[in-house]
């Protein structure tokens, strides 16, 4: 079984242009979770889907970043525009149920580097 | 300030030797405690997952511990291979409305031959 996708794995762009990233979780997974993970930290979460409602975007920074789940399956990520700030990894994953019992699956991430 | 505390940052051992990685966390109410690792330009792969009741699980070469009591936890790597260097992440899952998920900063961990 296919675990969770990501594309594309890495992103170069200039500061101020937009970028997107999508994911695809695991076939059933009904929460999906978008994290941005700096060099040598921990995951920080931006968004957290259940099914197609976003349950908890409190930590999105809602001027520059959106993100939807058309349908409950496939997400994607955008920044408009990107900041040399947003360098990082963003990570996608997918769970059954709830956060706090159902075990996450990481997809390997998307790579952005902004110049 | 982080309520999920990971130490060290980074750790060197020579292959075959063990070594243990410390996670404390403050947050509650908790839930479970998982430890993740992550190689390097990888996701995250879970390794253990423990509830309140549970103080040890093991996966291979890997064993963590809990103490709910002093809210602290460990995890174990017996005869390390070159394979095991990585980022190990401590997560602790709280049992609220928001059912959060509260991440540590990771231990590097580096096996040389």
């Amino acid at each position: 079984e296919a675990g969770v996708v990501q594309s594309p794995r890495y992103k170069i762009i200039e500061k101020k242009q937009p970028v997107a990233f999508w994911c695809n979780p695991i076939s059933g997974h009904n929460t999906l979770y978008w994290y941005l993970q700096n060099l040598g930290q921990g995951p920080e979460l931006l968004i957290r889907y259940e099914n197609e409602e976003a349950v908890d975007d409190s930590q999105l920074p809602k001027d520059r970043f959106s993100a939807e789940r058309l349908k409950g399956v496939d997400s994607t990520l955008k920044i408009q525009p990107a900041e040399l700030g947003d360098s990082a990894v963003y990570l996608c994953a997918s769970s059954l149920g709830q956060p706090n019992t159902g075990e996450l699956f990481f997809g390997e991430g998307s790579r952005l580097t902004v110049l | 300030k982080n309520q999920v505390e990971q130490s060290p940052q980074s750790l060197i051992i020579l292959e075959g030797k063990n070594c243990t990685l410390q996670c404390n966390y403050t947050v509650s109410p908790f839930s479970n405690l998982r430890w993740y690792k992550q190689d390097t330009g990888r996701g995250p792969v879970s390794l253990t997952i423990m509830t309140f009741s549970e103080n040890t699980k093991s996966n291979g070469r890997y064993t963590a511990t809990l103490d709910a009591d002093t809210k602290q936890s460990s995890l174990h790597i017996t005869a390390s291979q070159l394979s095991d260097s990585a980022s190990y992440i401590c997560v602790v899952s709280l049992n609220n409305a928001g059912n959060m998920l509260t991440f540590g900063g990771g231990t590097r961990l580096m096996v040389k031959p």
